[in-house]
């Protein structure tokens, strides 16, 4: 089956650094989406690729889809207590009636 | 827009009970929900997908004679977990996806049911 790697497992940053995670997988999505997830609660979208080589950016994030369809990165500009969090990639398959494959996760950690 | 709500958030119950969890689409009409589980410092990981007038599709290794989905309408699909074991407790997750979503193909995930079996 499809399997995302997702990396680093964690980070633990100063507050207004910059922070860089990827995915990567052996299998070509359709859709690459990055997520972050609060304790206790669901994932909230955080950033939706949808053409290969797209780079797009929300607020102080930045996130491209890779040409080759098979790997993406996320980057936080200027981090702030309020990122910290588990930053999840997840590949979508259109053809496999929209369903996600998740990474394992990246945990942010920031020093204030 | 776009919320979908999970009920209970929170539910404990006794070794060989059975627990429902509700998925709401609050705004929107979805034919499609998935169901995901995620254990403590761990992914989300699909169990089944739901759909409106048909039997959920399971995903590998998920039993759907103790996972019981229905979504009987465009609005609603439940979980039912039966004859629950401490092994069942997790945090369980839906999302649904929109019935008219024209050209996005976003999911949108419910906050989550925290279950733990006693």
């Amino acid at each position: 089956g499809q399997q995302l790697n997702q990396s680093p497992q964690s980070m633990f940053i100063q507050e207004g650094e910059d922070v860089s995670m990827n995915c990567t997988s052996s299998s070509i999505f359709n859709t690459w989406l990055w997520y972050k997830q609060d304790p206790g609660e669901g994932p909230v979208l955080l950033i939706a690729l949808y053409k290969a080589g797209e780079l797009t950016s929300n607020g102080r994030l930045t996130a491209q889809f890779g040409i080759t369809r098979k790997d993406s990165f996320l980057n936080i500009s200027a981090s702030i207590p309020s990122d910290v969090g588990i930053y999840f990639c997840a590949g979508q398959l259109w053809e496999y009636g929209n369903k996600l494959v998740f990474g394992a996760g990246t945990i942010l950690r920031v020093k204030s | 827009g776009a919320v979908v709500s999970q009920h209970p958030s929170r539910v404990i119950c006794k070794s060989g009970t059975s627990v429902k969890i509700e998925c709401r689409s609050l705004d929107f009409q979805a034919t499609t929900m998935f169901w995901y589980r995620q254990f403590p410092k761990q992914s989300l990981m699909l169990m089944a997908t739901s759909n409106e007038g048909s039997k959920a599709t399971y995903e590998q290794g998920v039993e759907k004679d103790k996972f019981l989905i229905n979504h009987a309408s465009l609005t609603l699909s439940t979980l039912t977990v039966t004859s629950a074991h401490p092994e069942d407790s997790s945090f369980y997750i839906c999302s649904a996806f929109p019935l008219s979503s024209g050209d996005s193909y976003e999911q949108y995930f419910g906050p989550g049911t925290r279950l733990t079996v006693t």
